[in-house]
């Protein structure tokens, strides 16, 4: 069974700071892995990373994919109060596949 | 439509009662999940849809659950006999086409079952 584990559960930071959201898995065939931003009910897609592209950037966002120690990192920088949510982790394995596997998020929380 | 829309927002409903969930999937998308997400927890697997059939269903919990698509756009999540522990966000999803995993979500249905 997929697994999918996010550290730290939450997290607490001031404006302007830089923050690193951890992820990582066991799936079986692993095909690619998500990150998602939820700030109230519905999922928003960050960026998605495969064998074929495991370094993505967006404005401060950044997330990089190691499939060695099969994990992920998001990088956060100068970080603003918008960034206030919960960052999801998902994974996608098998062929034929197309399930998500989330983990169960990390809480971020950015202090004026 | 310019996203995925989900109706309705809220669901109040008591135990044992039948619910239905209505998703609208972004237009030309073919693929169609269902998810479910608890308190404090990441969203959970359903059900995912290519075109009109099921392709894989292996997320519904218990055979109280049920979802169509009979003309391969919108998709209705049908729960029998509803139990509190039904209760959570249900939330849907579509993508483009199969292997595409970028899925973008709609806003949701919380439901609650009193």
């Amino acid at each position: 069974e997929d697994k999918v584990v996010q550290s730290p559960l939450s997290l607490v930071v001031h404006e302007g700071d830089t923050v690193t959201l951890n992820c990582s898995y066991e799936v079986t065939n692993f095909r690619s892995l998500l990150w998602y931003k939820q700030e109230k009910k519905a999922p928003t897609f960050l960026f998605m990373l495969t064998s074929s592209g495991i370094e993505k950037k967006s404005g401060r966002l950044s997330s990089i994919l190691d499939k060695k120690e099969l994990s992920s990192i998001l990088n956060i920088t100068a970080t603003q109060t918008g960034d206030s949510a919960i960052y999801l982790c998902a994974v996608v394995g098998g062929f034929g596949n197309e399930k998500l596997t989330f983990g169960t998020g990390t809480r971020l929380t950015i202090i004026p | 439509g310019a996203g995925v829309s989900q109706t309705p927002s809220n669901k109040v409903t008591e135990k044992g009662k039948y619910v239905e969930l209505r998703c609208d999937p972004i237009s030309g998308h073919t693929a169609l999940y269902w998810y479910r997400q608890s308190l404090g927890q990441g969203p959970e697997f359903l059900i995912y849809f290519q075109g009109t059939g099921a392709a894989d269903d292996s997320g519904l919990p218990n055979d109280r659950f049920f979802a169509v698509r009979p003309e391969g756009s919108v998709s209705t999540l049908k729960i029998q006999r509803t139990e509190r522990g039904d209760s959570a966000v249900y939330l849907c999803a579509s993508s483009r086409r199969p292997g595409t995993t970028e899925a973008f979500f709609g806003q949701g249905t919380r439901l609650t079952v009193v």
